[in-house]
């Protein structure tokens, strides 16, 4: 089974543009979060989907946004880029169909955006 | 709000040796789930054990353990018999049991020497 898998790997813009960065989740899997990584900042939660709806949100400014489609990939969007946006953004899939362990949580490789 | 904290920035192990990691959290929920996920130099988050609070049985995944201490609210990870691939970052993270939010504590780098 395939696992999560993100688009772009690596990306550079520079400050005020926008950028839109995509998740596909493991086959079957219905969540899909996303997590923002910087040295300083650590793993921060950004949001999670369900059957296309934001049940989730983290402490980010509006300039982040999301959505999920229903074949369940997602999207984040982040308008008006600063500099400090420069992080590897990680999408996580869950099943969350029942069953013990369905809220692992399960990784992809990360898109790590560069804002100049 | 959660905390999860992970006192060892870094720590270092002999291939071979055994090595706990710590991590302590802090909540008032009753129903909550532990996890550890393991980040390499590829950035690849990779889930290496998980704890229901309400299982009073410490979850082992091979060579994996860890000592769940729900009353001093504390998750940390065994690694016996390292090994040079177990190098990596190693993350705590909490979770509510009805919130699939992950919060993380800061990592612990971990090096396996040969």
């Amino acid at each position: 089974k395939a696992g999560v898998t993100q688009t772009p790997r690596y990306l550079i813009k520079t400050r005020g543009q926008q950028v839109t960065l995509s998740c596909s989740p493991i086959s079957g899997h219905r969540s899909v979060s996303w997590y923002q990584q910087t040295p300083g900042q650590g793993l921060q939660f950004l949001f999670e989907y369900f059957s296309e709806t934001q049940r989730n949100k983290g402490n980010f400014p509006g300039r982040f946004s999301g959505r999920q489609f229903s074949n369940s990939r997602s999207e984040m969007n982040v308008s008006t880029l600063e500099l400090g946006d420069s992080a590897l953004y990680l999408c996580a899939s869950s099943k969350l169909t029942g069953g013990s362990s369905s809220n692992e949580q399960f990784f992809g490789p990360g898109t790590r955006l560069t804002v100049l | 709000a959660q905390t999860v904290t992970q006192s060892q920035p870094e720590m270092s192990v002999q291939e071979a040796e055994t090595v706990t990691l710590s991590c302590t959290y802090d909540t008032s929920e009753s129903n909550y789930y532990l996890f550890w996920y393991k980040q390499p130099p590829s950035r690849q988050m990779i889930l290496v054990i998980r704890q229901e609070a309400y299982k009073q049985q410490n979850a082992t995944e091979n060579r994996f353990s860890v000592n769940f201490q729900k009353a001093a609210k504390s998750f940390s990870l065994k690694i016996s018999d390292s090994q040079l691939g177990d190098t990596a970052m190693y993350f705590c993270a909490f979770m509510r049991g009805s919130n699939y939010k992950l919060t993380f504590g800061k990592g612990t780098l971990l090096t396996v020497n040969p």
